[in-house]
């Protein structure tokens, strides 16, 4: 059975980076699956991020891509988000997932979340 | 961008009873090479990770109960809850995965 934590500072300044780990356990993040990261800010929606495949291939929301980058690191089975110029409008509980299926976007094991908020 | 419409916002509904959400997708998600309909519906509780319920508009994920029902295609989609449990309370999303991911805005679901 997969489990999946969030790791990483849950306050953050305006204008810096957003860094958030994922640790894996119960299966290798490169045997299978698309491994993605959701967010949902305070009172508001889920958000898709973007997610890496168990290739190394990365997708990403376009309105966030100029700031995200997703990557990896197979020896220690754990994938990570960096987002950068962070303002307050991302402030928000921060997921990581497992893709159901084939399917980039669409997730169905998930982290119990992080909440990290942006303030100065 | 596709935009997803969900509505009613929220509805009360009595135990038992049936329950009916809708999604309107502002442009088809159907991808006519597969014919398959790129769109998922989700749970969301308080202070618990989004449940995945349905994806592919019809397919149930493993575990989750069969009173729930995805139906619809192209532009319109519909979750079904055929007999409401107490623990069906929460707020559900339609999400299109043709193109960037977007969810609606959600639906609350209460009991009446």
């Amino acid at each position: 059975q997969v489990q999946l934590q969030e790791s990483g500072p849950g306050l953050v300044k305006p204008s810096e980076t957003l860094s958030l780990t994922c640790a894996v356990s119960g299966y290798s993040i490169s045997s299978g699956y698309y491994w993605g990261w959701f967010r949902q800010p305070p009172g508001k929606g889920p958000e898709w991020i973007g997610s890496i495949s168990h290739t190394g291939s990365t997708y990403y929301n376009p309105s966030l891509k100029s700031r995200v980058i997703i990557s990896r690191d197979t020896s220690k089975n754990q994938f990570y988000l960096k987002m950068s110029s962070v303002t307050a409008a991302d402030t928000a509980v921060y997921y990581c997932a497992r893709g159901a299926s084939t399917i980039v976007a669409v997730m169905g094991d998930w982290g119990q979340g992080t909440l990290v908020t942006v303030s100065s | 961008d596709i935009v997803m419409t969900q509505s009613p916002d929220s509805l009360a509904v009595s135990l038992g009873e049936r329950v009916t959400i809708n999604c309107k997708s502002s442009q088809s998600v159907l991808y006519s090479s597969n014919s398959k309909n790129y769109l998922a519906w989700y749970q969301l509780k308080p202070r618990q990770p989004p449940k995945l319920l349905i994806y592919w508009a019809s397919t149930r994920e493993s575990g989750v109960p069969d009173r729930f029902s995805g139906s619809g295609s192209g532009t319109d989609f519909t979750l079904t809850i055929s007999s409401l449990q107490a623990e069906d309370v929460a707020v559900y999303y339609c999400q299109q995965y043709y193109s960037d991911g977007t969810f609606g805005q959600g639906t609350k679901v209460e009991i009446k």
